[in-house]
């Protein structure tokens, strides 16, 4: 089946560092990226939302200039955290929408753990 | 506005046993699709079933099957012979069909343990 590969699993940075987050799609092109934020014991909260070749649109309340998206092929996706700091501690989910077939599909990544000291 | 609401913040049910998750949604599309997501300790994301809303047919995937109700906006999971790999938690979810956006609504989850 397809595969979205997540890296890194997990990360710890120092405050004011940027951490970058690769989603690839390794069998299929993905138009589509999603980003997602879960706190710990919370619902998955989107972020924002990556076409290739196009801009990021961002949630209401998420900064699009600490939250970097870059789609810029139909098989990477990328999220930078730009100056984290601890509040940025989050577990981050990225998914993937192809169509296979003809049929929508979403694949979703393994989660990037970030822990910011 | 789209939302998705579990009641249940934690389930526990006997091994073998069934067990029902509750799952309402609002929405004023008339074509989208309804999710059950699993979230074991991993925290990788499982899809485990999925209906499309203009099928009045519930949807089954071996022990799992849904009571859809469209009318109601209800959208329920049954887990039947529950095994101890079923615990986890468990978020219902809506996207809606088709459209630039697709993204998935999230309900706050039900935590399920299966008890030995």
């Amino acid at each position: 089946g397809a595969v979205v590969s997540q890296h890194p699993s997990r990360v710890i940075c120092k405050s004011g560092t940027s951490v970058k987050i690769e989603c690839r799609s390794l069998d299929f092109q993905a138009t589509t990226m999603f980003w997602y934020r879960q706190f710990p014991k919370q619902s998955l909260m989107l972020m924002a939302t990556s076409n290739e070749g196009s801009k990021a649109t961002y949630e209401q309340g998420v900064e699009k200039d600490k939250f970097l998206i870059n789609h810029a092929s139909l098989t990477l996706s990328t999220l930078t955290v730009t100056s984290a700091h601890p509040e940025d501690s989050s577990f981050y989910i990225c998914s993937a929408r192809a169509w296979v077939g003809f049929n929508e599909k979403l694949f979703f990544g393994s989660g990037t753990q970030l822990s910011v000291l | 506005a789209q939302t998705v609401t579990q009641s249940q913040p934690e389930m526990s049910v006997q091994e073998a046993e069934t067990v029902t998750l509750s799952c309402t949604y609002d929405t004023s599309e008339s074509n989208y699709y309804l999710f059950w997501y699993k979230q074991p300790p991993s925290r990788q994301m499982i899809l485990v079933i999925r209906q499309e809303a203009y099928k009045q047919q519930n949807a089954t995937e071996n022990r799992f099957s849904v009571n859809f109700q469209k009318a109601a906006k209800s959208f329920s999971l049954k887990i039947s012979d529950s095994q101890l790999g079923d615990t986890a938690m468990y978020f219902c979810a809506l996207q809606n069909y088709g459209g630039s956006q697709g993204n998935l609504i999230f309900g706050k989850g039900t935590k399920l343990s299966v008890k030995p």
